[in-house]
């Protein structure tokens, strides 16, 4: 079946750091790939989405490569605020689109 | 108000007793989920529905009960809950995915507590 792998949190940075959480998947046929976050107390928004392999979303700053090769989808950004501080989700879509699956989430704190 | 919203925000029940939490949205999207979120689960589908009348089973379904008679509401209900349904539950909605990009729009989120 469909999988994603986080790297576990919490990834504790300063202001203006370079950020990267890493994402890998696994799936059968040509998912699409997610990326949401999750502000405390809230449910989750999409932040950035690619539908198929060698495709960049983006979003906020936020960037994600679909790599088939790597069958990895890491999220950067080159400057992190204080308001970046969050939850972030990684998820598939299977063939059909009708669900997503979702790694564990990794909790970002962004120090001022 | 637009959107998608849960109710109630905040529920404290006892073992074996009957809960239904409401979800409600606006967009007369056709599909709509229920997921429960643990730590170091993430989020796990309980059930879907595709349509007015259309549920299916998603990965961790037992112990719930959904029905969808509206296109606006997708309640789920816990029969019996057990401490184990302690979570937080997000309800979400899609258009139909091929013509959406796959995305969901999530609700608030109920935090249940089984004592």
């Amino acid at each position: 079946g469909n999988s994603v792998t986080q790297m576990e949190g919490p990834v504790t940075l300063s202001e203006e750091a370079f950020l990267t959480i890493n994402c890998t998947y696994t799936a059968t046929g040509y998912p699409s790939l997610f990326w949401y976050v999750q502000y405390p107390g809230e449910g989750l928004q999409l932040l950035l989405k690619a539908t198929k392999a060698d495709d960049k979303g983006s979003n906020k700053g936020f960037e994600a490569t679909y790599r088939k090769e790597t069958t990895s989808f890491h999220l950067e950004k080159g400057s992190v605020q204080v308001s970046d501080s969050a939850v972030y989700f990684c998820a598939l879509s299977d063939n059909a689109g009708n669900m997503l699956t979702f790694g564990g989430g990794t909790r970002l704190m962004v120090k001022p | 108000d637009a959107g998608i919203t849960q109710s109630p925000r905040y529920k404290i029940t006892e073992t074996g007793r009957q809960v239904t939490l409401m979800c409600h949205q606006t967009w007369s999207h056709s599909y709509m989920f229920w997921y429960r979120q643990d730590l170091g689960h993430g989020l796990r589908l309980i059930y879907y529905s595709a349509a007015a009348d259309i549920t299916d089973k998603g990965e961790v379904p037992d112990g719930y009960v959904v029905s969808r008679s509206k296109t606006e509401n997708f309640p789920l209900t816990l029969e019996s809950a057990t401490r184990s349904q302690t979570s937080v539950y997000f309800c979400a909605s899609s258009d139909v995915p091929r013509t959406s990009g796959y995305e969901q729009y999530f609700g608030p989120g109920t935090r249940l507590t089984v004592t």
